[in-house]
């Protein structure tokens, strides 16, 4: 079975600093990985993804991920905080069907 | 339309009493799928719909639960009888992919369901 593991349900870091969100994952054949961030009152939206080839993944807003099998991690993150990056965060993982499996959701808080 | 519309966004419902939850997707997107989220938690796969078809609807809890997608478009998620354990974000979302899974999910904003 498939599992993914956000560690810290919520991270608060200063504006200016680094960024680092942990995911890790269970998978038993190679997985497809994703983040999505959620805004209030908005819907999730696709931050990056990683399918196959490099590693490292950059996706929008400054943020990028790795995947590292060896460590079966998927971490998030961006060198410079922003305010506006406060939102909450999701690692997801599909296996090449239809259903994509969520993690419970990193919240990130951002002072100034 | 521009996204994925849901209606409604807000539903406030008795315990027992029946609710529709209504997705609109992005226009030519064929594949649709239901989730939903609990406070605190990541979205939870309910049914995924390939055209008019429920391709695999295993993410239901019971069934009370039921979905349909009549003309491969709009889609009704119906809960009958509902339970206060049923209040949760309601969350649809649409994709161009078929068959092989690797590509984005859009969301809608999602239909916050509370049954009192």
């Amino acid at each position: 079975a498939q599992s993914v593991t956000q560690l810290g349900s919520h991270v608060s870091v200063s504006e200016g600093a680094l960024v680092l969100l942990r995911c890790n994952y269970s998978s038993s054949v190679p997985p497809y990985l994703f983040w999505y961030v959620q805004y209030p009152n908005q819907g999730l939206q696709l931050l990056l993804k990683y399918t196959t080839g490099a590693t490292l993944v950059k996706g929008i807003n400054g943020f990028e991920a790795e995947f590292k099998k060896s460590e079966t991690s998927f971490h998030l993150t961006k060198p410079s905080a922003h305010m506006s990056d406060a939102a909450e965060y999701f690692c997801a993982l599909s296996t090449g069907g239809f259903k994509t499996i969520f993690g419970a959701g990193t919240r990130l808080f951002v002072k100034a | 339309g521009a996204g994925v519309s849901q209606t409604p966004s807000n539903k406030v419902t008795e315990k027992g009493k029946y609710v529709e939850l209504r997705c609109d997707p992005i226009s030519g997107h064929t594949a649709l799928y239901w989730y939903r989220q609990s406070l605190g938690q990541g979205p939870e796969f309910l049914i995924y719909f390939q055209g008019t078809g429920a391709a695999d609807d295993s993410g239901l809890p019971n069934d009370r639960f039921f979905a349909v997608r009549p003309e491969g478009s709009v889609s009704t998620l119906k809960i009958q009888r509902t339970e206060r354990g049923d209040s949760a974000v309601y969350l649809c979302a649409s994709s161009v992919t078929s068959g092989r899974h690797t590509g984005e999910l859009f969301f809608g904003e999602g239909s916050r369901l509370t049954v009192l």
